[in-house]
């Protein structure tokens, strides 16, 4: 079956660059998506990328795909205090187009000072 | 819209009683999602509706679990009895068929005791 794996924990600096991994198996995978959520919050879609793409970048925000590996990563530029929190990946096949989703266990990310 | 929107937020029940969850997805969307947060195994779907319609409940961990969805506005996520394993954070989301963004509740923050 489908599974998604990531690292469960990152710690960065204020200011620097954070990288989020995520490895996936399903290699009918559609869509894979980045998800965010804050400390007693659902989650929060940031960014997804079509399966057909290698890259996609969107303002602090960029997303990798490489398909041969089955690996994604998220880059967070700059990163803040405010980007604490813990990012999902998680992916989808479009399934009677319900796009279900995967998830994978979440990264914690966090922003020291 | 005020987006999904889950009801009790939080909810302390004893074993053995029966616990209903609640749940109103934004309007116009066909799709709907429960599922499962823990430390031990994450997010896991447990079942979603389409057009009201339950179209895979195979991450419904036991009978004593059950969900309806009486029209496109309304869901349910009911256990009964409960045992302290079910202690969980349980988020509903909904999407409209065909697009790509899920949109999560704030979740039901579920103790067993």
């Amino acid at each position: 079956g489908e599974d998604v794996e990531q690292s469960l924990f990152l710690s960065v600096r204020e200011g620097d660059s954070s990288v989020i991994n995520c490895t996936y198996t399903d290699s009918s995978s559609t869509y894979l998506y980045w998800y965010k959520q804050e400390p007693g919050a659902g989650l929060q879609l940031l960014t997804y990328i079509f399966s057909n793409m290698d890259m996609k970048q969107d303002q602090r925000l960029t997303v990798l795909l490489n398909k041969k590996d089955k690996h994604l990563s998220l880059r967070i530029a700059d990163t803040q205090t405010g980007d604490s929190a813990i990012y999902f990946c998680a992916e989808s096949s479009p399934v009677d187009s319900s796009y279900k989703l995967i998830f994978g266990s979440g990264t914690r990310l966090l922003v020291r000072p | 819209d005020a987006g999904v929107i889950q009801s009790p937020r939080h909810e302390v029940t004893e074993m053995g009683q029966e616990v209903t969850l609640r749940c109103k997805p934004i309007s116009g969307h066909d799709y709907l999602f429960w599922y499962r947060q823990t430390m031990m195994r994450g997010l896991e779907l447990l079942i979603y509706f389409n057009n009201n319609v339950p179209i895979d409940d195979s991450g419904m961990p036991e009978d004593r679990f059950s969900a309806k969805m009486p029209n496109a506005s309304f869901s349910t996520l009911k256990i009964q009895p409960s045992e302290p394993r079910d202690s969980a954070v349980y988020f509903c989301a909904s999407t409209e068929g065909g697009t790509v963004e899920a949109f999560f509740g704030q979740g039901t923050r579920l103790t067993v005791v």
